[in-house]
């Protein structure tokens, strides 16, 4: 069936670059998404990648889609103390709007 | 993109009883969505809540145990019925948009 894996926790220095992986194991997913959960809150929409491509830049986010190892990473630069947060990536198709989640990455920056 | 409001933001509820989660959207969207995140795990999707339709349930949630409304494009409702502590979660709501899925700021449930 489908499943998403993320590793569960990263840790990195205020200022360095954050890369958080994920893989996935449908290939007929049209879209992957990356989402941002700060404790408390609800998930905030990040990014997302289309199947087809291979790279999307968003200011400091850098998405880089593997589609032959299903692997997905989200890079995120100048990792600052409000980037703290859990991380999740999600594989979905726009025809059923279903998303399946990865258990989620918590980032954790140091000063 | 889409704004959802979401409420209540949490609740304390005693076991037995049953809550009604309200989720408006600022503009019309044709698909929502209904998710639970137990604690410290990810997001599971219980249902897909059409309008003018039954939701469309996930395996391991039924219609009796969560039942959901769709009266209009910009409006749904899940009520967790008949509650236990094992129902205590973070529920969430959401919405397709022309950008990606746009999530409500989720009601913190807990039963007692």
């Amino acid at each position: 069936g489908e499943d998403v894996e993320q590793s569960l926790f990263l840790s990195v220095r205020e200022g360095d670059s954050s890369v958080i992986n994920c893989t996935y194991t449908d290939s007929s997913s049209t879209y992957l998404y990356w989402y941002k959960q700060e404790p408390g809150a609800g998930l905030q929409l990040l990014t997302y990648i289309f199947s087809n491509m291979d790279m999307k830049q968003d200011q400091r986010l850098t998405v880089l889609l593997n589609k032959k190892d299903k692997h997905l990473s989200l890079r995120i630069a100048d990792t600052q103390t409000g980037d703290s947060a859990i991380y999740f990536c999600a594989e979905g198709s726009r025809n059923t709007g279903k998303l399946i989640f990865g258990q989620g990455t918590t980032l954790q920056v140091k000063p | 993109s889409a704004v959802i409001s979401q409420k209540p933001s949490r609740d304390i509820c005693q076991r037995g009883t049953s809550l009604t989660i309200q989720c408006q959207v600022d503009s019309q969207v044709t698909m929502m969505f209904w998710y639970r995140q137990q604690p410290g795990q990810s997001l599971t999707l219980i249902a897909t809540a059409n309008q003018g339709s039954e939701a469309t349930y996930e395996s391991g949630f039924v219609i009796d145990k969560f039942p959901i409304s769709r009266p209009n494009l910009t409006f749904s409702t899940l009520t967790v019925s008949n509650m236990s502590p094992e129902d205590s979660s973070i529920y969430l709501c959401s919405a397709d948009n022309n950008y990606g899925y746009t999530f409500g700021s989720g009601t913190r449930l807990t039963v007692v």
